[in-house]
């Protein structure tokens, strides 16, 4: 067990881009979620899966975002014509079925818009 | 949606205090999880406690889910303590957690 592990740790792009971030779970986690923090802010939840199914997705995902989890095993984020209010820290978070040992959350991708 | 209130914001402690945070929440909780952000972002789960009292090392917890509030103790302080600690709740016991704004500490040798 490896822990959550979230690709690239950093990615600068220029505005008006589509850039992508992976996301692997820890194997037997069946429930996946991503969420985004910006500074002096609480993360800030923005999808969530159980298995392959996306099972809710806050209002704050707006059209340009897209997330899927194709087999159930890792997750992956999409931009499309990122604006300068995206950047962030993006994190990936995991938990078993189980629940009462919480969530494990990966390292997170820094995300830059110039 | 629920709301989640963290105090104090800030907490600066002398190494070797101890100190108790505060998490109160608007609604019932069927999940409720401490997390410490270190320094370097991240984010390391402490605690899940949904009701009752844990204790892990010189760190402990305490909800009570009727009163809507949970409180995080750190005895003997120490300087890898330093960073801010996170509550995250949810109404339901596999979705999403919404989490406070975070107390901000700062232990100092």
């Amino acid at each position: 067990d490896t822990g959550v592990s979230q690709n690239p740790r950093h990615k600068i792009t220029k505005r008006g881009q589509n850039v992508t971030f992976r996301c692997d779970p820890i194997s037997e986690h069946n429930r996946l979620y991503w969420y985004r923090q910006t500074l002096g802010q609480g993360p800030e939840f923005l999808t969530y899966f159980q298995n392959e199914a996306q099972l809710e997705k806050s209002r704050l995902l707006s059209d340009r975002f897209s997330a899927e989890r194709p087999k159930g095993s890792f997750s992956t984020l999409e931009i499309q014509r990122t604006e300068q209010g995206d950047s962030a820290m993006y994190l990936c978070a995991s938990s078993a079925r189980r629940i009462s040992y919480g969530y494990t959350f990966g390292s997170g991708t820094r995300l830059t818009v110039v | 949606g629920i709301q989640v209130e963290q105090s104090p914001p800030d907490l600066i402690l002398q190494e070797g205090a101890n100190s108790t945070l505060r998490c109160n929440f608007s609604d019932s909780v069927n999940n409720l999880q401490w997390f410490h952000q270190n320094p370097w972002g991240q984010l390391i789960n402490l605690f899940y406690i949904p009701s009752g009292t844990k204790q892990n090392g010189r760190l402990s917890a305490t909800t009570v889910a009727t009163e809507r509030y949970s409180l995080l103790y750190i005895s003997s302080s120490q300087t890898t303590d330093s960073g801010v600690y996170f509550c995250a709740v949810s109404p339901g016991g596999y979705q999403k957690v919404t989490f406070g704004i975070g107390t901000k500490l700062q232990v100092i040798p």
